[in-house]
């Protein structure tokens, strides 16, 4: 299974670009990788995935290296309400039906 | 977007007693659903993983009897804890992915804070 390496906290002002990183060196040929967030006492969130090309929405944009050992979520513009913790996963594709594995994810801090 | 929803959001009960928690897909239908536990300051933990009208699949360490689910229906599962205990007290997340590719996001209820006394 790829896994994925974290920071495991970051500060941001509010309104600056917050740009969260994510290594995952083992990742193989037809795994996605997955953001989600998840705010205190809450479920997780979906954010955005991707699996080669860099992949923009509304919430944010993924750029992911050409060589897919890396990848970025970038949030253009913090609020206070983007404080959470952000997990980046990479999803584990098995028979059964594929699932996601969640890491301990970084926890963002945007600061006013 | 996708809604799942989980009830209740906070159970209270006595030990020995047994909880049952639902997830529903609100507007998508759900072939697959997942249970997490989640304990304070740690990441979740994936418990189980349901596709409609089959057996779950456990993963390792977490017992089948003590956690029952059920997926008999595409909008439907639930989770009850069997003769609850206070180490059994956690925030239980459900999620749920629908049919169409197999890279469609996971979506996730809000959790059920269960606490055992």
């Amino acid at each position: 299974d790829a896994k994925t390496t974290q920071p495991p906290s970051m500060d941001c002002a509010e309104g600056r670009a917050a740009n969260l990183p994510c290594n995952h060196s083992t990742i193989s040929g037809n795994e996605y990788v997955y953001w989600y967030r998840q705010i205190h006492s809450q479920g997780p969130q979906y954010i955005i995935h991707g699996l080669k090309n860099n992949e923009t929405n509304e919430m944010a944009s993924l750029i992911i290296t050409e060589d897919r050992k890396s990848s970025t979520l970038i949030l253009p513009h913090a609020t206070l309400r983007d404080t959470a913790v952000y997990y980046c996963i990479v999803r584990v594709e098995e028979t059964s039906g594929s699932r996601l594995t969640f890491g301990e994810g970084t926890q963002l801090t945007v600061n006013p | 977007g996708a809604v799942v929803s989980q009830h209740p959001s906070r159970v209270i009960c006595k030990s020995g007693t047994s909880v049952k928690i639902e997830c529903r897909s609100l507007d998508f239908q759900a072939t697959t659903m997942f249970w997490y536990r989640q304990f304070p300051k740690q990441s979740l933990m994936l418990m189980a993983t349901s596709n409609e009208g089959s057996k779950a699949t456990y993963e390792q360490g977490v017992e089948k009897d003590k956690f029952l689910i059920n997926h008999a229906s595409l909008t439907l599962s639930t989770l009850t804890v069997t003769s609850a205990h206070p180490e059994d007290s956690s925030f239980y997340i459900c999620s749920a992915r629908g049919w169409r590719t197999d890279n469609q996001p996971q979506h996730f209820g809000d959790g059920t804070r269960l606490s055992i006394l």
